[in-house]
């Protein structure tokens, strides 16, 4: 079957650590997308790639990293610069990565929280 | 140049209709529509992708106006798993494949 896997479901992480968040698809897509969701709130874009060793910063990519060193995955490092990292963190696919408009797939989501 | 949504939220009876607004300050490629579960991963609705599109998905359909840059999702005689947050993403002309997205709107459909 295919899909997008996120790993973990649940992550802690303490203070002054980085952490890195797992994302494989299986698709076949170009495009690739890392969204952040706080409580209530709506997804904001923290970086994107639309093709493998290249991506561009979102709106609020201060305090994270990714690399795109494959076309199946997307790791997001969340750094001990982020100040308030606890979230909910979304990954998302899809096919094209030449901005004509295709859906996006989304994983299941990693939980963050520092403690 | 992310999407403004409304409402934030809304209360519905089962059966009863309603609209959910995203509007954007530059032009844009296309509009998509998610829906999300409490807890889980959004779900894709429709995207529309020309001005003036309107698309249906069951008894959900929307609009898009490209020139005022605005696209309604429309909610029709509402069935309780309508419930959830639902999202408009955009994609702007000037920004290639970035997809943004707004807020959220909250649906609560009650019997």
């Amino acid at each position: 079957d295919g899909g997008i896997t996120q790993s973990p479901k649940y992550l802690f992480r303490k203070e002054g650590q980085n952490v890195t968040l797992s994302c494989e698809q299986n698709l076949n897509h170009d495009a690739m997308y890392w969204y952040r969701q706080d409580p209530g709130q709506g997804l904001r874009l923290i970086y994107y790639s639309q093709i493998v060793n290249d991506f561009q910063k979102g709106d609020i990519a201060e305090g994270y990293s990714v690399s795109r060193e494959k076309k199946e995955s997307f790791p997001l490092t969340v750094t001990s610069a982020q100040k308030n990292p606890t979230a909910f963190y979304l990954c998302a696919s899809s096919i094209n990565p030449t901005g004509l408009n295709t859906e996006a797939f989304f994983g299941q989501g990693t939980r963050l929280t520092v403690v | 140049q992310q999407p403004v949504q409304s409402p934030q939220a809304v209360i519905l009876r089962e059966g009863e209709d309603a609209v959910i607004n995203c509007s954007s300050s530059k032009a844009l490629y296309s509009v998509h529509w998610y829906r999300q579960k409490h807890g889980e991963a959004p779900v894709f609705l429709m995207i529309l992708l020309k001005g003036g599109e309107q698309k249906g998905h069951d008894k959900i359909s929307a609009s898009f106006n490209e020139k005022k840059q605005q696209s309604s999702l429309y909610l029709t005689a509402s069935q309780l798993s309508y419930s959830g947050t639902y999202f408009c993403g955009t994609e702007i002309k000037a920004a290639g494949n970035k997809l943004t997205f707004g807020g959220g709107t909250r649906v609560l459909v009650k019997p």
